[in-house]
């Protein structure tokens, strides 16, 4: 089935700095990947995502790059603020040739340091 | 509108309790989803239905029931939980199982400690 691996597991940044976050799968049919904010005691939280037949996808201070030939991608956040202090979670899906079933990574908590 | 409610929020039950957790959404979606998540790690995916229709059971064991008695509600009953058992769960939904949008959205978990 697919793997998906997701790196660093924790990332400290200045407020203001950018934050980059990888994620690598390995199911070469994968078409869909998401990624999710997780804050303390809450649900995880839809923030960005892209369809495989798309490289790049951007929404304000956030971005998505997607690498089909290297099985990677990564999210990109700009201009960090407190309030981005969180756990992310990227996963892959092959949409609806498995019941859409997500694979997640293993989470990167960010800490933006005031 | 994206919301997903769940209820209660927290629940402790003994081993030999019965209890059950709530799911909504009026989204019109027709694909949900239950999911367990342990601290400091992603959801585990336990159960997809489709159109009220049982698609995935990721071998759970039988203590956990899930039902879909209408297109807007999704439960989860439990029956002699193990501590271990001790978890978040989410409920998320999406559009369907049929067409393009595989959009999940999720809501924000039942806290569970089993004592």
């Amino acid at each position: 089935g697919e793997n998906v691996e997701q790196h660093p597991s924790t990332l400290s940044v200045q407020e203001g700095d950018s934050a980059v976050i990888k994620c690598t799968y390995s199911d070469s049919a994968s078409n869909y990947f998401p990624w999710y904010k997780q804050e303390l005691g809450k649900g995880p939280q839809l923030i960005i995502d892209i369809r495989s037949n798309v490289g790049e996808k951007k929404d304000q201070r956030i971005a998505v790059t997607l690498n089909k030939t290297a099985k990677h991608f990564s999210l990109h956040i700009t201009e960090t603020q407190p309030e981005d202090s969180a756990v992310y979670f990227c996963a892959a899906s092959l949409g609806l040739y498995n019941f859409n079933k997500f694979y997640f990574g293993s989470g990167t908590k960010l800490n933006v340091k005031p | 509108d994206t919301e997903v409610t769940q209820t209660p929020k927290h629940l402790v039950m003994g081993m030999t309790n019965k209890k059950s957790l709530k799911c909504e959404q009026h989204m019109g979606h027709r694909a949900m989803y239950w999911y367990k998540q342990k601290a400091k790690k992603p959801p585990e995916l336990m159960f997809v239905y489709s159109y009220e229709k049982l698609s995935i059971n990721e071998s759970v064991p039988s203590r956990f029931s899930p039902e879909c008695p209408n297109s807007s509600l999704l439960n989860l009953h439990l029956h002699a939980l193990q501590p271990e058992d001790s978890a978040l769960y989410l409920c998320a939904s999406s559009h369907d199982l049929t067409g393009t949008s595989y959009e999940q959205y999720f809501g924000p978990g039942t806290r569970l400690t089993v004592t």
